[in-house]
């Protein structure tokens, strides 16, 4: 069965600090990959989303970045974290046009 | 990005009440699908739906695919305690873009 991992599951940074999230899938090949922010009590934002390695669709321009250095790794990046950064983000996966399943979330503040 | 919203955004209700939320967008979408999110978790799939029209039941929740296939309904039966979170709709694009409604927030009173 496939499985998505996030991590870390809580992070505290100092404005200004770089910023590296992890998220990989196990147990399926060349999925459609996503990371989503969360405001408090806010619906989802699609950040970025790829459809294969070293391809990367950005929804919205902002001071973050994402890379997929293989096939079943997502990386968010910031190499300076702004107060705004703050927020709960989340991975997801998903095959083709079906539904998407998400990790457990990692809750940044930017301090 | 595209813009699915929901109604409405937080809902009160007794416990054993029925629930009704709906999702519309302006694009018309192939698959909508339903989620819940618990505090501090990542929301889980609850139900899918493929075709225009379908109508789609797990346990007390029932989901519809409307026939204009730019919105679709949940409703929850008899609702209790557990039934609290935030429901999102959902739906992919041909672009593999996915986007989810601006979520309605649930609070069951016992």
């Amino acid at each position: 069965s496939q499985t998505i991992h996030q991590w870390p599951a809580t992070l505290v940074q100092p404005v200004g600090s770089p910023l590296s999230l992890e998220c990989t899938v196990e147990g399926t090949s060349n999925p459609n990959l996503y990371w989503y922010r969360q405001a408090a009590g806010r619906g989802l934002q699609l950040l970025f989303y790829s459809v294969g390695i070293g391809q990367i669709s950005s929804e919205v321009p902002q001071n973050l970045s994402a890379s997929r250095p293989q096939d079943r790794q997502f990386i968010l990046s910031s190499k300076k974290l702004l107060l705004s950064d703050s927020g709960f983000y989340l991975c997801a996966w998903s095959a083709w046009g079906a539904e998407s399943f998400f990790g457990q979330g990692t809750r940044l503040t930017v301090v | 990005g595209q813009q699915l919203n929901q109604s409405p955004q937080s809902m009160f209700i007794q416990e054993g009440e029925d629930v009704s939320m709906n999702c519309t967008s302006s694009s018309i979408f192939n698959t909508w699908l339903w989620y819940k999110q618990d505090p501090g978790e990542g929301p889980v799939l609850l139900i899918a739906l493929y075709k225009a029209g379908e109508l789609t039941s797990n346990g007390r929740l029932t989901a519809q695919f409307g026939i204009t296939r730019k919105d679709s309904f949940l409703n929850i039966s008899a609702s209790i305690p557990s039934d609290v979170g935030i429901y999102f709709c959902a739906g992919p694009q041909p672009g593999n873009q996915f986007y989810f409604g601006t979520g309605t927030s649930l609070t069951v009173i016992p």
